[in-house]
């Protein structure tokens, strides 16, 4: 089983509509937790942490559950700019950043 | 801080060739790691440091490949000789605890 794993899409969403993404992961030591968004042809770069209580960004909301090991991202309202690809991150107790392969999300007009 | 730097860009090389990518880190993070990407499978750990010591390389494919990191400011890997399955963009990040920044990446072809 893989350590990090998502859903590679494409999903493909209409502007404005709500789309959530699920990641789960196997080590159930895993400390902290993290979405990244990546850009065509571009590096990633932090979206938003994930905290045990869920956390809430403008549109959007990151949500972990620990029993079941898998943490979301809910974007409301979604628009054309949110199209990347997002990586769920999970850091190891030794510090160990593991990225799934990520999700591609296409907002289309 | 410029951010993370990698060096070069963009690298074709022909196959058998050694090839050295580079990396220079934000100052005073702790960490290092080295990334490479492909559309079949994604963003891979390859190996990473902390206070320039290599702490995992299981990611490493194959003794073709080494990294070093002599210093807090300067890290390389390398790949010899190189093939053309080794083609992908590989990126270099360097984290605190809470966020990991990326170079923008090499992208390496190897024909």
């Amino acid at each position: 089983r893989k350590e990090v794993e998502q859903d590679p899409g494409p999903f493909n969403v209409p502007e404005g509509a709500t789309v959530a993404f699920n990641c789960t992961y196997s080590n159930s030591a895993s400390q902290s937790f993290f979405w990244y968004r990546q850009d065509c042809r571009k590096e990633p770069k932090l979206l938003m942490s994930v905290y045990s209580s869920g956390n809430e960004d403008g549109r959007f909301t990151a949500q972990l559950n620990r029993a079941s090991q898998y943490i979301s991202l809910l974007i409301r309202d979604s628009k054309l700019s949110d199209s990347a690809t997002y990586l769920c991150v999970v850091n190891e107790n030794t510090d160990k950043l593991i990225f799934g392969t990520g999700t591609r999300l296409q907002v289309f007009p | 801080d410029a951010g993370v730097i990698q060096s070069p860009r963009h690298e074709v090389t022909e196959m058998g060739q050694e090839v050295t990518l580079r990396c220079k880190p934000i100052s005073g993070h702790d960490y290092l790691f080295w990334y490479r990407q492909t559309m079949m499978r994604g963003l891979e750990l390859l190996i990473y440091f902390n206070n320039n010591v290599p702490i995992d390389d299981s990611g490493m494919p194959e003794d073709r490949f080494s990294a070093k990191m002599p210093n807090a400011s300067f890290s390389t890997l390398k790949i010899q000789p190189s093939e053309p399955r080794d083609s992908a963009v590989y990126f270099c990040a360097s984290s605190t605890i809470t966020e990991a920044f990326f170079g923008q990446g090499t992208r390496l072809t190897v024909v």
